[in-house]
């Protein structure tokens, strides 16, 4: 199993629709978690930082963390089509190496 | 957010030539920077971990005589690709954390081709 779980999609979805991105982990030491927005041949956008568990709002995004369930999410409301990227979830313990997953595609249709 | 500088963004190299590629973290003191490899539609396969004034730590399964990392100030990192090969060809991306901070910032990626 791997240390973070994240399907690859593609998740398609019609525009202005409330976008639900996930990861699981098994390794419970993890205590800051990332989301990370890449276009196609650019490199990774940190988009959403937060520490333990919580909600924590920026514009349309939201993150939710769930330490008892080893489970975040990236919700994305009103989605755009430049909202179509690979979207990235990272995690990582204190100052070790952070852990990324495999990242989810989403395509945001007109 | 920090701001990660990565240069060149393309480069097309010979067979059996060298390329240096370089990060430069330019609002912050990047303690740590990480080179990743990334395949088409495929995700981040860190490369080396690099600390300010220390060697590089090297994937397992990473050449360190091949790819030479360098992090000889707090702001710039270098990766280099010596004698590079066609199956080098692939996309490399720096990220770089401050000693204050837990999240990492990344640069704009390379793409390298080498014919």
């Amino acid at each position: 199993q791997k240390e973070v779980e994240q399907d690859p999609g593609p998740l398609s979805v019609p525009e202005g629709a409330i976008v639900s991105l996930n990861c699981t982990y098994s390794n419970s030491a993890f205590q800051y978690f990332m989301w990370y927005r890449q276009y196609s041949r650019k490199g990774p956008e940190l988009l959403m930082y937060t520490y333990s568990s919580g909600n924590k709002e920026d514009g349309r995004f939201t993150a939710q963390v769930d330490k008892s369930s080893k489970y975040i999410s990236l919700f994305i409301r009103d989605s755009q089509p430049s909202d179509s990227a690979t979207y990235l979830c990272a995690m990582s313990r204190g100052s070790y190496i952070p852990t990324f997953g495999r990242g989810t595609s989403l395509i945001v249709h007109p | 957010g920090a701001v990660v500088s990565q240069h060149p963004s393309r480069v097309i190299c010979k067979s059996g030539t060298s390329v240096k590629i370089e990060c430069r973290s330019l609002d912050f003191q990047a303690t740590t920077m990480f080179w990743y490899r990334q395949f088409p539609k495929q995700s981040l396969m860190l490369m080396a971990t690099s600390n300010e004034g220390s060697k590089a730590t090297y994937e397992q399964g990473v050449e360190k005589d091949k790819f030479l990392i360098n992090h000889a100030s707090l702001t710039l990192s270098t990766l280099t690709v010596t004698s590079a090969h066609p199956e080098d060809s692939s996309f490399y991306i720096c990220s770089a954390r401050d000693g204050a901070r837990q999240e990492a910032f990344f640069g704009q990626g390379t793409r390298l081709t080498v014919v």
